[in-house]
Formats: C-alpha cells, structure tokens, sequence
C-alpha cells in the first residue's frame, strides 16, 4: 500500500517553455501532497504544501507564479514550471500525506528529472 | 534546520547486519524518529518510524534509547539493494520533514 507514481519519470525541454509534472497517490487519499527539488548531491528541498481545493503554501524563495501548483482531487497534484530554465534543471519528487492512524507519514514518488536546454 | 546528525557514510558486508546511528539530542517529548533511504535517482522510501518504543517491520528494526537522544536503525541482513542514502529525521505531527544531508550505505560484496 502506499504508492505514490509521477509522470513523466523525465523530460527535456526548451528554455522558455513549460512543464507540466502529475502526482498521483494510487491506493489512498492524500489531503496533503509536497514537492521537493534535490539538486546533485544535494538534499530534498520542500518547495511547496499542496491542499486538495485550496491554494498551495509555497517555502520562503520558491516562486509561486513560477510554479503553478494544482491539487484538484484527493489524489492528484500537478507542478507546472512555467517558462523554464537552465537554472530550473532538477531532479522534482513529490510526496504524500497518508493521514490515518494519527501519522502523517509521507509517501515519495519516483521522481520527475527535468533538462532544460 | 535539520535536528539530527549521522555519519555521512559507512561500509557493510553483504549478508551482514548494518546499523546505523542517527544523534537527536535535542528531540522533544511528542516529536517521532522518521527512517526514509533513497536509492540513486529515486524518491526516498519510507522505511520506519518511531516514538519512544523500539519498533520491528519487514524492512528494518529501530532501536531509539530511554531517553531518545539518539537512534539505530537496523539493516537485519543487508544485501547490494541495500545501497542508498539513509535520512534520520526527527518530526512532529502537522510539521514538514526536514531532510539532512543522511548517511549514505554501501553494501559491499
């Protein structure tokens, strides 16, 4: 239980476009999903707190017209980087909040590696 | 910040126990110990999670001492797939999780 898939797994696009990233909890609900960035060699970095319906909370530095998110269902969350660019390049993970049995442990997905070119 | 510290990297032979220390000196009295481990080029995956009693699964045991500033996170026998990067993460219900830089595993044939 607990699955938690991503697509696309990777993309390449050019600069100034966008792209879209779907994040979808398989077998359960999730009121609450996150996304991360990990550059190399780096750690997760949460960018952003997404909310079935309601607007997403965004971590101190992260744009927020630069990227869209959207949680319309309690299994879905979208990432949009608008206007990519190389500097955007990054390996993009999102997680779930299985919220049941007093525990919010989060469930990661796979990860999405976005190049920008 | 990140409440916790380990060893940036450790050794295991294949078949053998790895255990892993994670230091949380300053944990507080309602906040859980959290085990998550990412393999190259994937999400990290939820391996354990505890708060004051030692807790078994069929990844791995924690083992969190009476007065839980630090932690072992057990690898019973650990085999090449065991090869990641290991976060210990203190964490409070409703708080983010805040991932430090972890202790990355070899598991040697």
């Amino acid at each position: 239980g607990a699955v938690v898939s991503q697509h696309p797994s990777w993309v390449i696009c050019k600069s100034g476009t966008s792209v879209k990233i779907e994040c979808r909890s398989l077998d359960f609900q999730a009121t609450t999903m996150f996304w991360y960035r990990q550059f190399p060699k780096q750690s997760l970095m949460l960018m952003a707190t997404s909310n079935e319906g309601s607007k997403a909370t965004y971590e101190q530095g992260v744009e927020k017209d630069k990227f869209l998110i959207n949680h319309a269902s309690l299994t879905l969350s979208t990432l949009t980087v608008t206007s990519a660019h190389p500097e955007d390049s990054s390996f993009y993970i999102c997680s779930a909040e299985e919220g049941t049995r007093n525990t919010d442990t989060q469930y990661f997905g796979p990860g999405t590696r976005l190049t920008v070119l | 910040d990140a409440k916790t510290t380990q060893p940036p990297s450790m050794d295991c032979a294949e078949g053998r126990a790895a255990n892993l220390p994670c230091n949380h000196s300053t944990i507080s009295g309602n906040e859980y110990v959290y085990w998550y481990r990412q393999i190259h080029s994937q999400g990290p995956q939820y391996i354990i999670h505890g708060l004051k009693n030692n807790e078994t699964n069929e990844m791995a045991s924690l083992i969190i001492t009476e007065d839980r500033k630090s932690s072992t996170l057990i690898l019973p026998h650990a085999t090449l797939r065991d090869t990641a990067v290991y976060y210990c993460i203190v964490h409070n219900y409703g708080q983010n999780f805040v991932f430090g830089p972890g202790t990355r595993l070899s598991v040697l044939p």
